[in-house]
């Protein structure tokens, strides 16, 4: 397996660009989470699906951010519009079972720089 | 609020020693510890665990210790490696119905000096 798959890699932008970061997850697995990792806050949980369905967003800092998972493989966040505090690297992960504390898979994680 | 924290954000070890990475939680109600180790331009890449009903668990040059009393978790690794070098992360789950949620602590930067 591939593992976890995100693009792109790096994105740099101007302040008040639309952003749209995506993943897909192992096959098989039925959870999908998102991670922003800053060096000031490090891991954070910004929100997690269940067979495609979002069951906690409370990490999601504001109504700029927006997280879809149309299907089983394919997850984007979006941040619209993005400003300079939003820079930082975007960690999307996978799971088999989360109830049973099974293994996070992460991603390579995308490099967003926000200018 | 509860975190998890490291005690120190750097570590320097030489090829062939011991190494230990000390974790303190503050959440009394975690059951379930991990600890991920991040290589630079990565993703965390999961290492070993430990539930609450442990004190010990052991893995390949790997061992996890949980002191529940003092509320401490460590990593050790032994004949560490040049491969070693990387940012390890202590992880809780903070129990009851925040399980689903994993708490990083804020890191570790381990570098092997050859």
């Amino acid at each position: 397996d591939a593992g976890v798959i995100q693009s792109p890699r790096h994105e740099v932008t101007e302040m008040g660009q639309e952003v749209t970061l995506r993943c897909k997850p192992i096959s098989g697995h039925d959870y999908l989470f998102w991670y922003r990792q800053t060096m000031m806050r490090g891991l954070e949980l910004l929100i997690y699906f269940n067979n495609n369905v979002p069951i906690d967003d409370s990490g999601m800092p504001e109504d700029r951010f927006s997280a879809k998972m149309p299907n089983a493989s394919f997850s984007t966040l979006k941040i619209q519009p993005s400003e300079p505090r939003d820079s930082a690297v975007y960690f999307c992960a996978s799971s088999l079972s989360y109830s049973n504390n099974e293994k996070l898979f992460f991603g390579s994680g995308t490099q967003l720089s926000v200018l | 609020g509860e975190n998890v924290g490291l005690h120190l954000p750097t570590l320097s070890v030489q090829e062939g020693d011991n190494s230990i990475i000390n974790c303190a939680y503050s959440n009394s109600a975690s059951d379930y510890f991990i600890w991920y180790k991040q290589e630079s331009g990565k993703g965390p890449q999961f290492i070993i665990d430990i539930r609450s009903n442990m004190d010990k668990r052991q893995g390949q040059r790997v061992t996890v210790l949980l002191n529940k009393t003092v509320k401490h978790l460590s990593l050790q690794i032994a004949a560490t490696q040049p491969g070693d070098s990387a940012v390890y992360f202590c992880a809780e789950n903070g129990g009851g119905s925040n399980d689903y949620k994993l708490s990083f602590g804020a890191g570790t930067t381990v570098t092997v000096r050859a």
